[in-house]
């Protein structure tokens, strides 16, 4: 059964440096998006992404977070500058309609 | 907006247990409801899903019932099992909306 991929599954960064996390959804899936789940936390919608544009974003999605589809396989959001708070699990996902099908998630700790 | 509750855990339960974890949500209009699980060191699994009023939804023996008039999604197994043992997120997907909210999730623990 196709599956959505994750690379890194953990990332250890310094405060102030940039991460690129990476996935890659299923390959008929249309709509991608990221999430993060800060440590005993909600999962939280960040973006959506479709037709190589933002669909949707939240507050949470700042001008520190960047997404990409750099090519017909990859999915990647990029956190530049990261902070001590952008420590959590970052779960990609992606859909051909309503239902999301979700990757195992990159657990990114910032020291 | 949007927001969805859900009972906190954990919920410890004996091997053939019912089973039944509560979801009500707060939405504009008629969402999409959903019921995703993760177990031990996993990512989020569709376990199952509702888009209108009085859909059930099932799988792997797991049951949820749309309920419009108590704005409700629970979650019910009628034998649960060891291997249930991980955590339940209730979810909704809003009207022309993207993102889905997500309850805190309630982590459920089986014992033999």
């Amino acid at each position: 059964e196709p599956e959505v991929t994750q690379t890194p599954s953990h990332q250890v960064t310094q405060m102030g440096q940039e991460v690129i996390l990476r996935c890659v959804p299923i390959s008929n899936h249309l709509y991608f998006y990221w999430y993060r789940q800060i440590l005993g936390q909600k999962v939280e919608f960040l973006v959506s992404f479709y037709n190589n544009e933002i669909s949707e974003k939240s507050e949470i999605f700042d001008d520190q977070f960047s997404v990409e589809r750099p090519d017909g396989s990859n999915f990647t959001l990029k956190i530049r500058s990261t902070k001590l708070e952008d420590s959590a699990m970052y779960f990609c996902a992606s859909s051909v309609s309503e239902t999301q099908y979700f990757g195992p998630g990159t657990r990114l700790l910032v020291l | 907006g949007n927001s969805v509750t859900q009972m906190e855990g954990p919920v410890t339960l004996s091997e053939e247990a019912f089973l039944t974890i509560n979801c009500t949500y707060t939405a504009t209009g008629y969402p999409s409801l959903f019921w995703y699980v993760q177990y031990p060191g996993e990512g989020l699994q569709l376990l199952l899903k509702a888009t209108k009023a009085d859909d059930k939804g099932s799988n792997k023996g797991f049951e949820a019932t749309y309920r419009k008039e108590t704005t409700s999604f629970h979650l019910e197994k009628g034998s649960v099992q060891v291997s249930d043992s991980a955590v339940y997120f209730c979810a909704l997907l809003g009207r022309g909306a993207d993102g889905l909210t997500f309850g805190k999730g309630t982590h459920l623990i089986i014992q033999p």
